[in-house]
Protein backbone atom coordinates (compact mmCIF):
# COMPACT_ATOMS: atom_id res chain seq x y z
CA UNK A 1 0.00 0.00 0.00
CA UNK A 2 1.28 3.14 -0.60
CA UNK A 3 2.59 5.93 2.21
CA UNK A 4 0.87 8.96 1.02
CA UNK A 5 -2.53 8.41 -0.39
CA UNK A 6 -4.51 11.32 -1.59
CA UNK A 7 -8.39 11.35 -2.70
CA UNK A 8 -9.79 12.17 -5.05
CA UNK A 9 -7.18 11.08 -7.80
CA UNK A 10 -9.22 13.12 -10.52
CA UNK A 11 -12.01 16.21 -9.68
CA UNK A 12 -13.87 18.41 -11.81
CA UNK A 13 -16.34 21.54 -9.87
CA UNK A 14 -17.66 24.36 -11.07
CA UNK A 15 -16.84 27.46 -10.62
CA UNK A 16 -17.51 28.65 -7.10
CA UNK A 17 -18.06 25.28 -5.50
CA UNK A 18 -16.60 24.21 -2.13
CA UNK A 19 -14.14 21.11 -2.56
CA UNK A 20 -11.97 19.63 -0.01
CA UNK A 21 -8.77 17.03 -0.97
CA UNK A 22 -7.94 14.53 1.50
CA UNK A 23 -4.51 13.47 2.39
CA UNK A 24 -3.78 10.63 4.68
CA UNK A 25 -0.12 8.97 5.34
CA UNK A 26 1.24 5.76 7.26
CA UNK A 27 4.75 7.29 7.37
CA UNK A 28 4.17 8.32 11.01
CA UNK A 29 5.70 11.85 9.40
CA UNK A 30 5.01 14.51 11.87
CA UNK A 31 5.39 17.43 9.12
CA UNK A 32 2.80 17.30 5.84
CA UNK A 33 2.36 19.84 2.62
CA UNK A 34 0.21 20.83 0.30
CA UNK A 35 1.75 22.31 -3.22
CA UNK A 36 -0.10 22.42 -6.13
CA UNK A 37 2.19 22.01 -10.11
CA UNK A 38 1.33 24.47 -12.90
CA UNK A 39 3.31 23.45 -16.14
CA UNK A 40 6.64 26.01 -16.58
CA UNK A 41 5.79 26.71 -12.46
CA UNK A 42 7.23 24.02 -10.69
CA UNK A 43 5.54 23.30 -7.52
CA UNK A 44 4.63 25.85 -5.55
CA UNK A 45 3.50 25.32 -1.18
CA UNK A 46 0.16 26.41 -0.48
CA UNK A 47 0.07 25.11 3.62
CA UNK A 48 2.44 23.21 5.33
CA UNK A 49 2.10 21.98 8.87
CA UNK A 50 5.35 20.88 11.59
CA UNK A 51 3.00 18.94 13.77
CA UNK A 52 -0.89 18.58 14.60
CA UNK A 53 -1.49 22.05 16.29
CA UNK A 54 1.06 23.71 13.73
CA UNK A 55 -0.64 25.55 10.54
CA UNK A 56 1.51 27.49 8.38
CA UNK A 57 0.64 29.85 4.95
CA UNK A 58 2.73 29.15 1.98
CA UNK A 59 3.56 31.44 -0.70
CA UNK A 60 0.19 30.59 -2.60
CA UNK A 61 -1.98 30.51 0.30
CA UNK A 62 -5.19 33.10 -1.13
CA UNK A 63 -8.37 30.70 -1.59
CA UNK A 64 -7.17 27.91 0.24
CA UNK A 65 -7.60 26.67 3.70
CA UNK A 66 -6.29 23.75 5.19
CA UNK A 67 -6.98 21.28 8.38
CA UNK A 68 -4.74 18.74 10.30
CA UNK A 69 -7.16 16.47 11.72
CA UNK A 70 -4.28 14.44 12.83
CA UNK A 71 -0.60 13.47 12.92
CA UNK A 72 -1.67 10.95 9.64
CA UNK A 73 -4.13 13.29 7.94
CA UNK A 74 -4.13 16.61 6.16
CA UNK A 75 -6.95 18.26 4.48
CA UNK A 76 -6.58 20.87 1.86
CA UNK A 77 -10.13 22.94 0.98
CA UNK A 78 -11.24 25.28 -1.79
CA UNK A 79 -13.57 27.56 -0.25
CA UNK A 80 -15.16 28.61 -3.38
CA UNK A 81 -13.24 27.44 -6.29
CA UNK A 82 -12.25 29.57 -9.42
CA UNK A 83 -10.74 28.35 -12.65
CA UNK A 84 -7.07 29.64 -12.20
CA UNK A 85 -7.06 26.89 -9.43
CA UNK A 86 -7.09 24.14 -12.03
CA UNK A 87 -3.63 22.34 -11.21
CA UNK A 88 -2.17 19.14 -9.98
CA UNK A 89 -2.13 19.13 -6.21
CA UNK A 90 0.33 17.41 -4.51
CA UNK A 91 0.41 16.41 -0.60
CA UNK A 92 3.69 15.39 0.45
CA UNK A 93 5.11 14.45 4.27
CA UNK A 94 8.50 14.60 5.66
CA UNK A 95 10.25 13.83 9.03
CA UNK A 96 12.65 15.93 11.52
CA UNK A 97 15.86 16.65 10.52
CA UNK A 98 17.66 19.48 8.36
CA UNK A 99 18.05 17.10 5.35
CA UNK A 100 14.66 15.65 5.43
CA UNK A 101 13.23 13.95 2.08
CA UNK A 102 9.87 14.99 1.23
CA UNK A 103 7.40 12.19 0.14
CA UNK A 104 5.00 13.15 -1.94
CA UNK A 105 1.70 11.29 -2.79
CA UNK A 106 -0.14 10.32 -6.36
CA UNK A 107 -1.26 14.01 -6.76
CA UNK A 108 -5.16 14.98 -7.30
CA UNK A 109 -5.93 16.12 -10.87
CA UNK A 110 -9.04 19.24 -10.27
CA UNK A 111 -10.19 20.90 -13.01
CA UNK A 112 -12.39 24.20 -12.62
CA UNK A 113 -14.95 24.82 -15.12
CA UNK B 1 8.96 35.49 -7.45
CA UNK B 2 10.70 32.27 -8.55
CA UNK B 3 13.92 32.09 -6.08
CA UNK B 4 15.31 28.88 -8.03
CA UNK B 5 15.86 28.61 -12.12
CA UNK B 6 16.33 25.85 -13.88
CA UNK B 7 17.30 25.45 -17.45
CA UNK B 8 16.81 24.11 -19.92
CA UNK B 9 13.43 24.15 -18.83
CA UNK B 10 12.80 21.03 -21.82
CA UNK B 11 15.70 19.03 -23.00
CA UNK B 12 15.37 16.43 -26.35
CA UNK B 13 18.24 14.01 -26.77
CA UNK B 14 18.92 11.26 -28.40
CA UNK B 15 20.19 8.43 -25.99
CA UNK B 16 23.69 8.12 -25.15
CA UNK B 17 24.34 11.40 -25.40
CA UNK B 18 25.58 13.54 -22.26
CA UNK B 19 23.48 16.39 -20.99
CA UNK B 20 23.40 18.62 -17.71
CA UNK B 21 20.96 20.63 -16.19
CA UNK B 22 21.25 23.74 -14.15
CA UNK B 23 19.52 25.14 -11.05
CA UNK B 24 20.36 28.49 -10.02
CA UNK B 25 19.27 31.24 -7.14
CA UNK B 26 20.50 34.11 -5.87
CA UNK B 27 19.69 33.18 -2.29
CA UNK B 28 21.31 30.80 -0.32
CA UNK B 29 20.30 27.37 1.08
CA UNK B 30 21.25 25.04 3.74
CA UNK B 31 20.37 21.62 1.17
CA UNK B 32 19.63 21.02 -2.55
CA UNK B 33 17.69 18.39 -3.53
CA UNK B 34 16.87 16.47 -6.99
CA UNK B 35 13.79 15.22 -7.53
CA UNK B 36 12.58 13.28 -10.66
CA UNK B 37 9.05 12.76 -11.77
CA UNK B 38 6.86 10.21 -13.88
CA UNK B 39 4.01 11.36 -15.41
CA UNK B 40 0.63 10.39 -13.21
CA UNK B 41 2.92 10.41 -10.26
CA UNK B 42 4.32 12.34 -7.55
CA UNK B 43 8.10 13.47 -7.17
CA UNK B 44 10.88 11.24 -5.73
CA UNK B 45 14.37 12.00 -4.01
CA UNK B 46 17.30 11.44 -5.98
CA UNK B 47 20.05 12.95 -3.83
CA UNK B 48 20.22 15.96 -1.30
CA UNK B 49 23.53 17.44 -1.01
CA UNK B 50 24.67 20.06 1.90
CA UNK B 51 27.87 21.21 1.46
CA UNK B 52 29.22 23.84 -0.35
CA UNK B 53 31.09 22.28 -3.45
CA UNK B 54 29.89 18.60 -2.92
CA UNK B 55 29.36 16.49 -5.09
CA UNK B 56 27.51 13.23 -4.96
CA UNK B 57 27.09 10.61 -7.59
CA UNK B 58 24.11 8.28 -8.42
CA UNK B 59 24.90 5.75 -11.09
CA UNK B 60 25.19 7.67 -14.46
CA UNK B 61 24.39 10.90 -12.44
CA UNK B 62 26.52 13.65 -10.98
CA UNK B 63 25.27 16.25 -8.75
CA UNK B 64 27.27 19.32 -7.56
CA UNK B 65 26.46 21.94 -4.63
CA UNK B 66 28.22 24.96 -5.62
CA UNK B 67 30.45 26.68 -3.56
CA UNK B 68 28.38 29.80 -2.37
CA UNK B 69 25.39 26.66 -1.89
CA UNK B 70 23.20 28.95 -4.27
CA UNK B 71 23.51 26.88 -7.54
CA UNK B 72 23.70 23.41 -8.29
CA UNK B 73 23.84 21.00 -10.83
CA UNK B 74 23.32 17.35 -12.25
CA UNK B 75 24.73 15.87 -15.17
CA UNK B 76 23.92 12.59 -17.13
CA UNK B 77 26.01 10.51 -18.93
CA UNK B 78 25.06 8.57 -21.65
CA UNK B 79 21.34 9.44 -21.17
CA UNK B 80 18.89 6.43 -21.73
CA UNK B 81 15.30 6.41 -22.65
CA UNK B 82 14.03 5.45 -19.01
CA UNK B 83 15.91 8.21 -17.44
CA UNK B 84 13.21 10.63 -19.60
CA UNK B 85 10.70 12.65 -16.62
CA UNK B 86 10.67 15.51 -14.87
CA UNK B 87 13.76 16.68 -12.95
CA UNK B 88 12.92 19.06 -10.21
CA UNK B 89 15.19 20.61 -7.95
CA UNK B 90 14.11 22.27 -4.46
CA UNK B 91 16.68 24.83 -1.92
CA UNK B 92 15.90 23.98 1.25
CA UNK B 93 15.85 26.39 4.37
CA UNK B 94 15.69 26.04 7.98
CA UNK B 95 13.07 27.73 9.85
CA UNK B 96 12.17 27.68 13.77
CA UNK B 97 10.78 24.63 13.93
CA UNK B 98 11.99 23.12 10.44
CA UNK B 99 12.71 23.36 7.37
CA UNK B 100 10.90 24.05 4.04
CA UNK B 101 11.52 23.86 0.30
CA UNK B 102 11.78 25.63 -2.49
CA UNK B 103 10.85 24.16 -5.64
CA UNK B 104 12.50 25.26 -9.55
CA UNK B 105 10.26 24.85 -12.86
CA UNK B 106 11.18 21.66 -13.68
CA UNK B 107 13.24 20.77 -16.61
CA UNK B 108 11.46 18.21 -19.12
CA UNK B 109 13.86 15.48 -20.39
CA UNK B 110 13.38 13.33 -23.25
CA UNK B 111 15.80 10.43 -24.43
CA UNK B 112 14.89 9.21 -27.68
CA UNK B 113 16.12 5.92 -28.49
Amino acid sequence: DADVTQTPRNRITKTGKRIMLECSQTKGHDRMYWYRQDPGLGLRLIYYSFDVKDINKGEISDGYSVSRQAQAKFSLSLESAIPNQTALYFCATSALGHKETQYFGPGTRLLVL
Amino acid sequence: TQLLEQSPQFLSIQEGENLTVYCNSSSVFSSLQWYRQEPGEGPVLLVTVVTGGEVKKLKRLTFQFGDARKDSSLHITAAQPGDTGLYLCAGGREETSGSRLTFGEGTQLTVNP
